[in-house]
């Protein structure tokens, strides 16, 4: 049974760039949330994906922004990098709303985007 | 963003010792759910607690969700060397489609 993937492990940027992150759910989950972890603080929520749509967004600037693919894979962008932007990226999957389940998480192993 | 409180903030103890860890928030919370994380890897689910009053083991560790549904407590006992790690508490409001982390406990285990 396939976890959660995401890609790349790593990346590196200048200031003002952009950048796109990735992530595959896991086998039979239908939802995709984003959550954005500074060092050693708990990860912060960004947004959740669902059927195609964002369903809820959390505290972010509108250069934080993502997409749904049909096969429920999903995408993070970030424009205009800022060095406050380094940060590990997560990525969690989980079933839809039908299921009593749909707020337990699990989540990639992460993106470490360095930002100088 | 919002924040649970969980306690404490590290712990440094002795291999076979029990460690107890707790979170608590000024929300309710319809699920509990408990998370380790190792240095560069992404949170793993331990435990989740879904209904006030339940009690949920996974091996050595068990954790409760508060009859208030304002807090939850992780137990870990017997501790061993691979229990070190960063331990998160999250939860969620049911209405919403995030989860809000504690700050997490570090754990330290000395063998």
């Amino acid at each position: 049974d396939a976890g959660v993937t995401q890609s790349p492990t790593h990346l590196i940027k200048t200031r003002g760039q952009q950048v796109t992150l990735r992530c595959s759910p896991k086998s039979g989950h239908d939802t995709v949330s984003w959550y954005q972890q500074a060092l050693g603080q708990g990860p912060q929520f960004i947004f959740q994906y669902y059927e195609e749509e964002e369903r809820q967004r959390g505290n972010f600037p509108d250069r934080f922004s993502g997409h749904q693919f049909p096969n429920y894979s999903s995408e993070l962008n970030v424009n205009a990098l800022l060095l406050g932007d380094s940060a590990l990226y997560l990525c969690a999957s989980s079933l839809g709303q039908t299921s009593r389940y749909q707020e337990t998480q699990y989540f990639g192993p992460g993106t470490r985007l360095l930002v100088l | 963003g919002q924040q649970l409180n969980q306690s404490p903030q590290s712990m440094f103890i002795q291999e076979g010792e029990d460690v107890s860890m707790n979170c608590t928030s000024s929300s309710i919370f319809n699920t509990w759910l408990w998370y380790k994380q190792d240095p560069g890897e992404g949170p793993v689910l331990l435990i989740a607690l879904y209904k006030a009053g339940e009690l949920t083991s996974n091996g050595r560790l068990t954790a409760q969700f508060g009859i208030t549904r304002k807090d939850s407590f992780l137990n870990i006992s017997a501790s061993i060397p691979s229990d070190v790690g960063i331990y998160f508490c999250a939860g969620h409001g049911g209405s919403q489609g995030n989860l809000i982390f504690g700050k997490g406990t570090k754990l330290s285990v000395k063998p």
